[in-house]
C-alpha cells in the first residue's frame, strides 16, 4: 500500500503546549497535504507542501517535508482546546491519492 | 459560496435496497472525489473525476458501486444492492485541478440494516 501513516495514533497535551505529529509514506510524491477533521465533520485543508519544498508555515502551523526519508511532520504551536481534532496527511503520487490513518489530538484546557 | 453540498446527510436503509448519494461540487472546480470513511479502514478514495471524466475508479470496492458525473455541477454514487458492510460515512470533495487543496462536503452517514 502507498498509504501514509501518521504517528502517533493519539496525542493528548495541555493547552499552550506544542503538538507534533508525523506522517510517513512509501512512494515518491508530487505533494503532501495536511487536513483536520473535527468529530462528525468533513475534512478541512490545512496546508500543502510540494515535493521541492522543505518547510512551510501557516499561522501556528509548521510543516516539514523530508523526501529522502519519505516523511513529513506537522507542528501546532501554542495549542488551543479548539485544535482538538483528527489530523490526516494526504499524499499525491501520479493519479493516486492516499490519506493516512490519522492522529487524534486532544488538547486539554 | 456554499461549499460542497451532499445529500442526504443521513440515510438508513435495509440490505438489498438501492442507495443513491448526491454531491454538488464548488462552482468552478473541475475535479471531484468520492471517499468512504470507516473506523476499520479509515478514509478510502473510491473514485475521482476530472472535467466530468472518471480518472481512477480502482478504489470502488465492487460492481455494486457505481458513480456518475453527468455535468460539472452534479455527481452521484450509487450502491445497488446495499449490504450492511457498506455502512460508513461517504464524503465528496472537489478541487481546482487534481493536485490541489480539496474541499470536503459534510458527508453522508449511511447505515444499512
Amino acid at each position: 500500500s502507498q498509504q501514509g501513516e501518521e504517528d502517533p495514533q493519539a496525542l493528548s497535551i495541555q493547552e499552550g503546549e506544542n503538538a507534533t505529529m508525523n506522517c510517513s509514506y512509501k512512494t515518491s510524491i508530487n505533494n503532501l497535504q495536511w487536513y483536520r477533521q473535527n468529530s462528525g465533520r468533513g475534512l478541512v485543508h490545512l496546508i500543502l507542501i510540494r515535493s521541492n519544498e522543505r518547510e512551510k508555515h501557516s499561522g501556528r502551523l509548521r510543516v516539514t517535508l523530508d523526501t529522502s526519508k519519505k516523511s513529513s511532520s506537522l507542528l501546532i504551536t501554542a495549542s488551543r482546546a479548539a485544535d482538538t481534532a483528527s489530523y490526516f496527511c494526504a499524499t499525491d503520487a501520479g493519479h493516486q491519492f492516499y490519506f493516512g490513518t490519522g492522529t487524534s489530538l486532544t488538547v486539554i484546557p | 459560496d456554499a461549499g460542497v453540498i451532499q445529500s442526504p446527510r443521513h440515510e438508513v436503509t435495509e440490505m438489498g435496497q438501492e442507495v443513491t448519494l448526491r454531491c454538488k461540487p464548488i462552482s468552478g472546480h473541475n475535479s471531484l472525489f468520492w471517499y468512504r470513511q470507516t473506523m476499520m479502514r479509515g478514509l478510502e478514495l473510491l473514485i475521482y473525476f476530472n472535467n466530468n471524466v472518471p480518472i481512477d475508479d480502482s478504489g470502488m470496492p465492487e460492481d455494486r458501486f457505481s458513480a456518475k458525473m453527468p455535468n460539472a455541477s452534479f455527481s452521484t454514487l450509487k450502491i445497488q444492492p446495499s449490504e450492511p458492510r457498506d455502512s460508513a460515512v461517504y464524503f465528496c470533495a472537489s478541487s481546482l485541478g487534481t493536485k490541489n487543496e480539496q474541499f470536503f462536503g459534510p458527508g453522508t452517514r449511511l447505515t444499512v440494516l
